[in-house]
């Protein structure tokens, strides 16, 4: 059974760092891998997805890397602001009749101006 | 704005009640599905909906029934309410196959005194 676990469950960081968000999956026969954010309140919002043939993707300040043969994702976030504070959730997507999504269970994210 | 439209989102119920969360998308989504989200648990499968006029079971069905009334609209029942079934539920719809992730509601959060 395919388990997600994150790592670690909150992380507080000033302002302008550099930060890596950790994702473990236990069974590499994945379809792809999602990171989403979730603010307070709020449902989920997809920021990356990663094929199972693809390495690494990027989008702005972000860069999600993928490495099937490790059970490994990080999620990387360059000059934090206090507007990535927000949960966020890897979730990695099984081949069956339907979209099998499985989620992790987050890292809460503070960024202090 | 385009997206997944849940209502209510809150609402307080008595052990044994029965109420309906309701559910609708305007993306052309073929499939649909119900998620229920614990602390520290992640986002859980409950039911899902791979077209209009099917359902087939999640992870956690027992205690809940859904219905597809056609492509827009998919509910959730809880029959008799319980407190373990106090959660934030969240509703989602994708076209599987095409590569994309799953478009999330805001939430309804449920508490079941």
């Amino acid at each position: 059974k395919q388990e997600v676990t994150q790592i670690p469950a909150a992380l507080s960081v000033p302002e302008g760092e550099n930060l890596v968000l950790n994702c473990s999956f236990t069974d590499s026969a994945i379809y792809n891998l999602q990171w989403f954010r979730q603010d307070p309140g709020k449902g989920l919002t997809s920021l990356l997805l990663i094929q199972s043939s693809q390495r690494e993707q990027t989008s702005g300040r972000l860069n999600a890397s993928l490495d099937k043969s490790s059970g490994r994702s990080t999620l990387y976030i360059a000059a934090s602001q206090p507007g990535d504070s927000a949960t966020y959730l890897c979730a990695v997507m099984e081949v069956t009749s339907y979209d099998k999504v499985i989620f992790g269970p987050g890292t809460s994210l503070s960024v202090i101006p | 704005n385009a997206g997944v439209t849940q209502t209510p989102k809150f609402q307080v119920l008595k052990t044994g009640q029965s109420m309906t969360l309701q559910c609708a998308q305007d993306m052309n989504h073929n499939s649909m599905y119900w998620y229920r989200q614990d602390p520290g648990m992640g986002l859980r499968l409950i039911y899902y909906s791979a077209s209009e006029g099917t359902t087939d079971k999640g992870e956690v069905p027992n205690g809940y029934n859904v219905s597809r009334l056609n492509k827009r609209e998919f509910s959730l029942r809880l029959e008799s309410a319980a407190p373990s079934q106090t959660s934030v539920y969240f509703c989602a719809s994708n076209t599987p196959g095409q590569i994309q992730p799953q478009h999330f509601g805001d939430g309804t959060r449920l508490s079941i005194l």
